[in-house]
């Protein structure tokens, strides 16, 4: 069965760093999506992504925060400035339009030293 | 904005107990709803899902049904296993996201 695949796994990084995390959507998917999950809490809506353009973003989006599909396959978070409290579980999603459900990767749980 | 809300936790059963976690949601339209559930360090898994008013979404002896009249979606199974422990997130697709609920814990003893 195909599946949303992510990497790292674990991200430690130092404050003030850059950090890209990586995501494979499934293969014929259109829709791409990143959510982050602080721990113990909910999980939150970061941007969505067609077409090589954000369809939606969240206030938690801001300058710091970018995504990019660089090849036919991947689909990056870019983190400027990692502050501590970008601290979270980041999960990559993909749907084939935008009414079907999303499919969520495993998740990269980047710690913000 | 769309909201979904859902039972506070942690939710303690024993063994073969019947479980119900309440969900309702707040939406403009009628939206796709979902449970999702989350294994102790794993990711989200898509357990079942419901696109229209009165379908019933099932899978591995969860239920939950679409109640356009009360806006609600709860998950039931009828006698849960130690397996079951994990989180439980209720959602609504909106747009171009889907809107989690807070998620509910639920331990299972044997």
């Amino acid at each position: 069965e195909p599946e949303v695949t992510q990497t790292p796994s674990h991200q430690v990084t130092q404050m003030g760093q850059e950090v890209i995390l990586r995501c494979v959507p499934i293969s014929n998917h259109l829709y791409f999506y990143w959510y982050r999950q602080i721990l113990g809490q909910k999980v939150e809506f970061l941007v969505s992504f067609y077409n090589n353009e954000i369809s939606e973003k969240s206030e938690i989006f801001d300058d710091q925060f970018s995504v990019e599909r660089p090849d036919g396959s991947n689909f990056t978070l870019k983190i400027r400035s990692t502050k501590l409290e970008d601290s979270a579980m980041y999960f990559c999603a993909s749907s084939a339009t935008y009414r079907d459900e999303q499919f969520f990767g495993p998740g990269t749980r980047l710690t913000v030293l | 904005g769309d909201s979904v809300t859902q039972m506070e936790g942690p939710v303690t059963l024993s063994e073969e107990a019947f479980l119900t976690i309440n969900c309702t949601y707040t939406a403009t339209g009628y939206p796709s709803l979902f449970w999702y559930v989350q294994y102790p360090g794993e990711g989200l898994q898509l357990l079942l899902k419901a696109t229209k008013a009165d379908d019933k979404g099932s899978n591995k002896g969860f239920e939950a049904t679409y109640r356009k009249e009360t806006t609600s979606f709860h998950l039931e199974k009828g006698s849960v296993q130690v397996s079951d422990s994990a989180v439980y997130f209720c959602a609504l697709l909106g747009g171009f996201k889907t809107i989690f609920g807070a998620g509910t814990r639920l331990f299972v003893k044997a």
